[in-house]
């Protein structure tokens, strides 16, 4: 079945540094999303990204789309210690299901 | 906050009791979901309502009962649950689902412990 799969499963990084978080999929989508996750909490939209973009911007986040590769990638730029979460991509095929991944559990020391 | 709330935040009950848990939303969507998410698993989509219609069952077991009696509140009834049911259930909400291009907004979530 289609499945966001985030990659690397943990990052630990230090503040101010970028961070770079992979996200792939198997079959063709018509948009996806990454979420974050602060510990225990509900899940937070962050970006949406569609299938004819190759990339967006918004603040310190910057998401690229290569349909080809059937990847995305989320990198967050001059990290905080409040950017410390996990983050998520969900991916649709044109219904009205987003499939989740695991997730990428981001650590920023500060 | 995001504009859908749940009650209660944390449930400890045993495996023959009965709760309920209680979503709100205050965004004026018209499409609900209950999301079921367990240690180190993807999240599972449980139930979607469009509308106050569920249009997505998705193979959860009968002891997960839900009901929508209006485009605002979302419920998930619960009975005879097991041990592996412990997880944290969201709710989410959409503004639609005819536009298959729309964000979910999450509550924050039940954190629910079956003993």
């Amino acid at each position: 079945s289609q499945q966001g799969e985030e990659d690397p499963q943990a990052l630990s990084i230090q503040e101010g540094e970028n961070a770079t978080m992979n996200c792939s999929y198997k079959t063709s989508i018509n948009n996806l999303q990454w979420y974050r996750q602060n510990s225990g909490r509900g899940l937070v939209h962050l970006i949406l990204i569609r299938s004819n973009e190759r990339e967006k911007h918004s603040g310190r986040l910057r998401v690229t789309l290569d349909t080809s590769k059937k990847s995305s990638s989320l990198l967050i730029t001059a990290s905080r210690a409040a950017d410390t979460a996990s983050y998520f991509c969900a991916t649709d095929s044109g219904t009205y299901k987003y499939i989740f991944g695991t997730g990428t559990r981001l650590k920023v020391l500060a | 906050e995001t504009g859908v709330t749940q009650t209660p935040r944390h449930l400890v009950m045993g495996m023959t009791n009965k709760k309920s848990l209680k979503c709100e939303q205050h965004l004026g969507h018209n499409a609900m979901y209950w999301y079921k998410q367990s240690a180190k698993k993807p999240l599972e989509l449980m139930f979607v309502y469009s509308l106050e219609e569920r249009v997505e069952n998705n193979s959860v077991p009968s002891r997960f009962s839900p009901e929508c009696p209006n485009s605002s509140h979302l419920f998930l009834h619960l009975h005879t649950l097991q041990p592996e049911d412990s997880a944290l259930y969201l709710c989410a909400s959409s503004q639609d689902l005819m536009d298959r291009v729309w964000e979910q907004y999450f509550g924050p979530g039940t954190r629910l412990t079956v003993t």
